[in-house]
């Protein structure tokens, strides 16, 4: 079946340590998305990317690195630089780069930071 | 920042219409009105979008006022799987996509 896969679903990691979560998609999407989401709050947007090797920052984008190499794919690394990373992440895609697209979400990972 | 604003939440009798107001006063032209709502830990769901007129499919209506400066998702008949937070959002040919907090809608039996 079609649809965006994020893993893992849980992740725990120690204080200083790098973490990178997987994003894949299967819907030949152009356009990708990492979102962050903190307890009773909404999406905040971490990077997005437009096209295969090419990629802007969002509006929380401090901290967090991605990579584009190939359509299908757009991990995100969480790096020690972030200074509060536990939270919920969510990946998504669009179909169309530019034009009305509605946005297709995986299940999210949720990141705790011990 | 969002361009939307929203009420935080709202309650609806489980049965009636629920109507879900968003205020986009700086809304341009060539933007789109999109609804989406998420289930509690799970990723948002598209629900519709519009550009001027109004649309319906089979999860809700989008009512969106002559001057586009807002709009009104209606679900005809909310059941309690219809609580959820619901975001508004605005999009253009840009796809810098920001969601707002949203309206937290909930169904009261």
């Amino acid at each position: 079946d079609g649809g965006i896969t994020q893993s893992p679903k849980y992740l725990f990691r120690k204080e200083g340590q790098n973490v990178t979560l997987s994003c894949e998609q299967n819907l030949n999407h152009d356009a990708m998305y990492w979102y962050r989401q903190d307890p009773g709050q909404g999406l905040r947007l971490i990077y997005y990317s437009q096209i295969v090797n090419d990629f802007q920052k969002g509006d929380i984008a401090e901290g967090y690195s991605v990579s584009r190499e190939k359509k299908e794919s757009f991990p995100l690394t969480v790096t020690s630089a972030q200074k509060n990373p536990t939270a919920f992440y969510l990946c998504a895609s669009s179909l169309y780069r530019g034009r009305t697209g509605e946005l297709f979400f995986g299940e999210g990972s949720r990141l705790t930071v011990l | 920042d969002a361009k939307t604003t929203q009420p935080t939440s709202m309650d609806c009798a489980e049965g009636r219409a629920a109507n879900l107001p968003c205020n986009h006063s700086t809304i341009s032209g060539n933007e789109y009105v999109y609804w989406y709502r998420q289930i509690h830990s799970q990723g948002p769901q598209y629900i519709i979008h519009g550009l001027k007129n109004n649309e319906t499919n089979e999860m809700a209506s989008l009512i969106i006022t002559e001057d586009r400066k807002s709009s009104t998702l209606i679900l005809p008949h909310a059941t309690l799987r219809d609580t959820a937070v619901y975001y508004c959002i605005v999009k253009g040919r840009d796809d810098k996509i920001i969601f707002g907090k949203g309206t937290r809608l909930h169904i009261l039996p």
